[in-house]
């Protein structure tokens, strides 16, 4: 079963535009990631933010945390073509062993 | 070297073959990962070895048998596949295993079962 579940499924926006996906999950983590992933290709991690973290920057990369709603955003600012993409939310969950779940994914579309 | 390689990139199998996926990094990593990927969903974890001993085996079917020869390397043996088979397999690989350390991934094996 997927540990974390995203939204939306697809967006589809205008380069220089902002995308906002969000994440949920549903068991107590430590930690969050998001990964990119180009068609087909493998996964790139962006950007780790810990349970005890609200917000983190990274380049054009703004992630939050809210462990009280078990929901993290990821936040792509002036986005490029190039950014065109899935992104992934990935956390662990324990099973016998730390096990990584990745969330249900939002499919970016950038036109340029 | 930050990389992970995987070889074949494409791998096209009847349902009776015995074939082999590769995956090799050099990058000091203790913890492996296989991922199976169907299109349009995410990476859904298959085994993952620390220390090249399995540490999860997530109830994957015997037809698919891992083995972590060297800290470097760890390998996919896939026998008597079933269509429903074909997909991305992905290897990754993170320092330790755990939620603290990012995982790299190679490029896959497109594997199609006929």
């Amino acid at each position: 079963s997927q540990q974390g579940e995203e939204d939306p499924q697809a967006l589809s926006i205008q380069e220089g535009e902002n995308a906002t996906m969000n994440c949920s999950y549903k068991t107590s983590i430590n930690n969050l990631q998001w990964y990119r992933q180009n068609s087909g290709r493998g996964l790139v991690h962006l950007i780790l933010i810990r349970s005890n973290e609200r917000e983190k920057h990274s380049g054009r990369l703004r992630v939050t945390l809210d462990t009280s709603k078990k929901s993290s955003s990821l936040l792509i600012t002036a986005s490029r073509a190039a950014d065109t993409a899935s992104y992934f939310c990935a956390t662990d969950a324990y099973a016998g062993g730390f096990k990584t779940i990745f969330g249900a994914g939002t499919r970016l579309f950038v036109k340029a | 070297d930050t990389e992970v390689t995987q070889t074949p990139k494409h791998l096209v199998m009847g349902m009776t073959n015995k074939k082999s996926l590769k995956c090799e990094q050099h990058m000091g990593h203790r913890a492996m990962y296989w991922y199976k990927q169907k299109a349009k969903k995410p990476p859904e974890l298959m085994f993952v070895y620390s220390y090249e001993k399995l540490s999860i085996n997530e109830s994957v079917p015997s037809r698919f048998s891992p083995e972590c020869p060297n800290s470097s390397l760890l390998n996919l043996h896939l026998h008597a596949l079933q269509p429903e088979d074909s997909a991305l397999y992905l290897c990754a690989s993170s320092l330790e295993q755990g939620d603290s350390y990012e995982q790299y991934f190679g490029p896959g094996t497109r594997l199609t079962v006929t």
